[in-house]
């Protein structure tokens, strides 16, 4: 089983300019997932997809970022325009439907703002 | 309020040590679910276990053991005889239906195991 794509692995941009992440899911998986994470901190959700619908976007900047599953499968995620403190790994996960199942992760971008 | 606590913020053991990592949580459910996931150097993060609210039986797997207590809110991880590959970090989560069924995690455990 192919699990969690994500690309690029690495980005750097200056601030003010802008920035998209791409994230394949596990086929078959419903539910798919943006996190934050910030040095030494855990991840921090960013916006949840059941199929293509939002679940939950209540922790994403809605000024700068937004984010789009399409047709319920592939997702992206942007940022315009990023600020320094945007800098984190932005890891994509994906589940099966339900909230009592593990999430598989994807090998995150780590996006470094200058 | 949904809330996952690890105090420990990093741990270094020699190998061969065992070691546990604490994790304590808040929910105002009685229907919840707890993970942990490892986080190795190379970055994505791997799932280890998963506990519902319901089943407090202990679980061991090989050399990982899990100890679940409802009675202290704490869902602790063991490692018997650490081994340098073992050297991660450890993030338990918990997600539940007040919570808006999104998981939240702690903020990790580092733990260092020497050789």
């Amino acid at each position: 089983e192919a699990g969690v794509a994500q690309s690029p692995r690495y980005k750097i941009i200056e601030k003010r300019q802008s920035v998209a992440f791409w994230c394949n899911p596990i086929s078959g998986h419903a539910t798919l997932y943006w996190y934050q994470q910030i040095l030494g901190q855990g991840p921090k959700l960013l916006i949840q997809f059941q199929n293509n619908g939002v679940v939950d976007d209540s922790q994403l900047p809605k000024d700068r970022f937004s984010a789009e599953r399409l047709k319920g499968v592939d997702s992206t995620l942007k940022i315009q325009p990023a600020k320094l403190e945007d800098s984190a790994v932005y890891l994509c996960a994906s589940s099966l439907a339900g909230y009592n199942q593990p999430q598989h992760f994807g090998d995150g971008t780590r996006l470094s703002i200058l | 309020a949904q809330k996952v606590t690890q105090a420990q913020t990093e741990i270094s053991v020699v190998e061969k040590e065992d070691v546990t990592l604490d994790c304590v949580y808040e929910t105002r459910d009685t229907t919840y679910y707890l993970f942990w996931y490892k986080q190795p150097p190379s970055g994505e993060l791997v799932f280890l276990i998963r506990r519902n609210s319901f089943d407090e039986q202990n679980e061991i797997s090989g050399r990982y053991s899990w100890n679940f207590q409802k009675s202290t809110s704490s869902f602790n991880f063991t490692i018997t005889a650490s081994q340098v590959v073992d050297s991660a970090v450890y993030f338990c989560a918990l997600s539940d239906r007040a919570g808006g069924f999104k998981t939240i995690f702690g903020a990790g455990t580092r733990l260092f195991v020497k050789a």
